[in-house]
């Protein structure tokens, strides 16, 4: 089991819907759990960090937590062509292990 | 303020030379981390250190790589001899603490080994 699961994509919503991106993890004692977004060619961005559980809002971007399922998602309202990207979710207790990142088109 | 600044951007090299790349962390930050990326393997970790130290060198491929931070403000990542396999890009990230404090990325050195 990888220790970090997302599912890879990709995944592909119009203009102006809710963009789901989902994330599990298999080490219960993680604590801390990142987003980040990575462009085709560039390095990968923090978009939001949430550390306990229940959703976390900033601006178009939803995190939410639940650590006794251990799942996190990001929600994207109003997705915009400019949110396309990869995807990747970070969980931390020692140090940080990534996902293989979900890649996300947001049609016009 | 400056983020994390890795050298070289790119760098092609024949396989059986020695790569070395270099990384500036953020200034205050007390962990850098080293990571490869490739299509088949995502971003895996390699090494990171606290403090200028170690901690946990688990995810380096084999002895042909090694990692050294000299001081808080530099560190390096030798491949030594390269080979075609170790084609990827790599990126630097620093943060205030090892655990739970959101990492930021260099630009990161896309390496081709021919």
């Amino acid at each position: 089991q990888k220790e970090v699961e997302q599912n890879s994509g990709p995944l592909s919503v119009p203009e102006g819907a809710i963009a789901s991106l989902n994330c599990t993890y298999s080490d219960r004692g993680s604590q801390s759990f990142f987003w980040y977004r990575q462009y085709s060619g560039k390095s990968p961005e923090l978009i939001m960090f949430i550390y306990s559980n229940g959703d976390k809002e900033d601006g178009r971007f939803t995190a939410q937590l639940n650590k006794a399922s251990q799942y996190v998602s990001l929600l994207i309202r109003d997705s915009q062509p400019s949110d396309s990207a990869t995807y990747l979710c970070a969980v931390n207790k020692d140090d940080m292990r990534f996902g293989a990142g979900t890649r996300l088109t947001v049609k016009p | 303020d400056a983020g994390v600044i890795q050298s070289p951007r790119h760098e092609v090299t024949e396989m059986g030379q020695e790569v070395t790349l270099r990384c500036k962390p953020i200034s205050g930050h007390n962990s850098l981390f080293w990571y490869r990326q490739t299509m088949m393997r995502g971003l895996e970790l390699l090494i990171y250190f606290n403090n200028n130290v170690p901690i946990d060198d688990s995810g380096m491929p084999e002895d042909r790589f090694s990692a050294k931070m000299p001081n808080a403000s530099f560190s390096t990542l030798k491949i030594q001899p390269s080979e075609p396999r170790d084609s990827a890009v790599y990126f630097c990230a620093s943060s205030l603490a090892p655990g739970g404090q959101p990492q930021h990325f260099g630009d990161g050195t896309r390496l081709s080994i021919l």
